[in-house]
């Protein structure tokens, strides 16, 4: 019954590798998010979708790319992996906000997944 | 300019104390809502409470309530009668309703620490 899941939750691989996140929400929200968390904590905004339409793409190296198949989902993928890519992933959604006013939604968020480059 | 800013790093509240945790924002568009999530070291980002611009009354949710104070663009949380479970991190976060982005400002963080 998990509202925003990701798989997998924890990923060790070598530098130079492919590797992919998938994320799945089951709320019926039409925005999705990732973002980058570091060691320090700081949350990092890398790509917004909405109604499978990329809206936000904030600096992020090219590596990184993001496929949104449907609204529900958003999934990750990472070329040429690097030690400084190492963090913590996570998934959100939320519903749009309202033009006539800010929307209450909040975010929920995934569970993380974490992203060892060795 | 930061959206968002968190200047407590960390802070330390005694077991069934209070504990205000500060947030400041900057924005010029008069329709925006503000969030807290707390991230304890498990690691899930938790939703604790909001607040919209135009509400006339400070939220609560529980424990939690916002110290809304539009003038001065502070939302501070504060914990009532705190408890070993807080001890977390604790963001402070802002979404714009003219930001067709839908994007969300987050804050550095504070953690909090409750001594028994």
């Amino acid at each position: 019954d998990t509202a925003v899941s990701q798989t997998p939750k924890y990923l060790v691989t070598q530098m130079g590798n492919d590797k992919s996140i998938k994320c799945e929400q089951n709320l019926g929200h039409d925005t999705m998010y990732w973002y980058k968390q570091d060691s320090k904590k700081f949350l990092k905004i890398m790509f917004s979708y909405n109604n499978k339409e990329l809206i936000i793409n904030e600096t992020v190296p090219n590596r990184f790319s993001p496929k949104s198949p449907d609204k529900a989902h958003l999934n990750l993928h990472i070329n040429s992996l690097e030690l400084g890519d190492s963090a913590v992933y996570f998934c959100a959604s939320s519903h749009t906000a309202r033009l006539e006013g800010i929307s209450g939604e909040t975010q929920y968020f995934g569970p993380g997944t974490r992203l060892l480059v060795l | 300019a930061q959206k968002i800013t968190q200047t407590q790093p960390g802070m330390f509240v005694q077991e069934k104390e209070a504990v205000t945790l500060d947030c400041t924002y900057d924005t010029s568009d008069p329709s925006y809502g503000l969030f807290w999530y707390k991230q304890p070291s498990s690691g899930e980002m938790i939703f604790l409470i909001y607040q919209g611009s135009y509400d006339q009354q400070n939220a609560t949710e529980g424990r939690y309530s916002l110290n809304f104070q539009k003038a001065r663009k502070s939302a501070n949380l504060v914990i009532s009668a705190s408890q070993l479970g807080d001890s977390a991190m604790y963001f402070c976060a802002m979404r714009e309703g003219s930001n067709t982005g839908n994007q969300f400002y987050f804050g550095t963080g504070t953690s909090l620490t409750v001594i028994p």
